[in-house]
């Protein structure tokens, strides 16, 4: 079956530093691959999105490219500000956005002054 | 854009009692909508998929008589966790999906922690 897995957190950061998140996934065929950001006490909101390979997504300055050949989707942002303090979900679904979503177990980011 | 409302954000019951969880997408109409379940340090895992006018489809190992999923209109699913048990205490979330698009997304609602005592 389809599985992600990404690292665990809490990840903190200096403000202007630079960030990545790993995720790598397991999956048959060609899945859409995802990041999802949960912001405290508010729903996942969609941050980006790439559905094949080589495909890069890219959402207020987080960057992720879609890499076969290692299963990765790696979320990398140059420069994170102390408003990037969330909880980031890597995921993947087999066709778009209709069909059911594998989540990572989510990664916390906590950006300091 | 598309916003997913959920209610209510945190219910607390006694064993045994059934809970219902509404799950609204307020502009859009959602062909499908998704229920997730996520324990404290843990991914979001499926629990079923529903669409509207016909039985929700649930994922393996998920009690179907226990957690009655009801997809009455395009913009209303919801969940009732029925005689409910301290092991159901939980982060539920749904999801709304409004069909092939532009985006072609699911869009989340902020979760409803549930506690059973």
């Amino acid at each position: 079956g389809n599985s992600v897995t990404q690292m665990e957190g809490p990840v903190t950061l200096s403000e202007e530093a630079f960030l990545t998140i790993n995720c790598t996934y397991t999956a048959t065929g060609y899945p859409s691959l995802f990041w999802y950001v949960q912001y405290p006490g508010e729903g996942l909101q969609l941050l980006l999105k790439a559905t094949k390979a080589d495909d890069k997504g890219s959402n207020k300055g987080f960057e992720a490219t879609y890499r076969k050949e290692t299963t990765s989707f790696h979320l990398e942002k140059g420069s994170v500000q102390v408003s990037d303090s969330a909880v980031y979900f890597c995921a993947l679904s087999d066709q778009g956005g209709g069909n059911k979503l594998t989540f990572g177990t989510g990664t916390q980011l906590k950006v300091e002054l | 854009g598309a916003v997913v409302s959920q209610h209510p954000s945190w219910v607390i019951c006694k064993s045994g009692t059934s809970v219902k969880i509404e799950c609204r997408s307020l502009d859009f109409q959602a062909t499908t909508m998704f229920w997730y379940r996520q324990f404290p340090k843990q991914s979001l895992m499926l629990m079923a998929t529903s669409n509207e006018g016909s039985k929700a489809t649930y994922e393996q190992g998920v009690e179907k008589d226990k957690f009655l999923i009801n997809h009455a209109s395009l913009t209303l699913s919801t969940l009732t966790v029925t005689s409910a048990h301290p092991e159901d205490s939980s982060f539920y979330i749904c999801s709304a999906f409004p069909g092939q698009g532009a985006k072609n997304i699911q869009y989340f609602g902020a979760g409803t922690r549930l506690s059973v005592l």
